[in-house]
């Protein structure tokens, strides 16, 4: 059972538009929502993250959107830069509050072209 | 700072042959540690995680197994590798509790088995 899922596998946008990658889960537990940024032949590295009690968080040209109701989040970059063009993965975290730690869930990710 | 290292980089080896990766993380102490694999196509699978020497937790059953010798070490290992078992694996670590900060991910491994 997927439950974190990225229908989008790829996205195409034109530089300065704006790039809304979207997600979608199916476990009303997840209580931070990530995005991650990766490269070929590189690690992911960490975008932006949201809290489930929030609905929106902003860093820069990033932003992150969640709608609880709907199970669904959304990460927006404007204007997109061709330096933007990479596979993007979403995940979702559940916390385990007696063992102090938590495990992340990941999306099959969206890979996303920013065109010159 | 804290730092992962994970190597080699690329690994090409015969089916039936041993595997060792090996990830270490430095600036951070008591890290829960992780090891991914993305394989041709797909997303991030979770196949070991760790919260402490010795412990690990395995997500799928499979021709590969984990360490943790030290806190700060993770090996993941096969004893005779299968053709499918070839993809882009990576270690990851986090801190507990702060789950908005999401794992840090070493630069993977590509491995071929050929």
């Amino acid at each position: 059972d997927q439950q974190v899922k990225q229908n989008s596998p790829s996205l195409s946008v034109q530089e300065g538009r704006i790039s809304i990658l979207n997600c979608d889960y199916t476990n009303s537990m997840f209580d931070y929502f990530l995005w991650y940024k990766k490269y070929p032949a590189e690690g992911p590295t960490f975008l932006i993250s949201i809290s489930s009690i929030k609905d929106k968080n902003e860093d820069g040209r990033f932003t992150v959107f969640l709608n609880k109701s709907a199970k669904h989040l959304s990460l927006h970059i404007v204007p997109s830069q061709p330096g933007d063009s990479a596979v993007y993965f979403c995940a979702a975290s559940i916390s385990y509050s007696g063992a102090g730690s938590y495990q992340l869930t990941f999306g099959k990710g969206t890979k996303l072209s920013v065109i010159p | 700072s804290q730092t992962i290292h994970q190597w080699p980089a690329t690994l090409v080896q015969p089916v039936g042959s041993p595997l060792s990766l090996e990830c270490t993380v430095e600036g951070t102490s008591n890290p829960n540690l992780y090891w991914y694999r993305q394989a041709a196509g797909r997303g991030l699978q979770l196949l070991f995680y760790s919260v402490g020497i010795g412990q690990i937790s395995s997500e799928v059953p499979q021709n590969l197994s984990a360490s943790r010798p030290q806190d700060r070490q993770f090996i993941l290992s096969s004893k005779k590798l299968l053709l499918s078992d070839s993809g882009f694996y990576l270690c990851a670590w986090s801190v507990r509790v702060q789950a908005r900060y999401g794992y840090t991910f070493g630069s993977g491994t590509r491995l071929t088995v050929v």
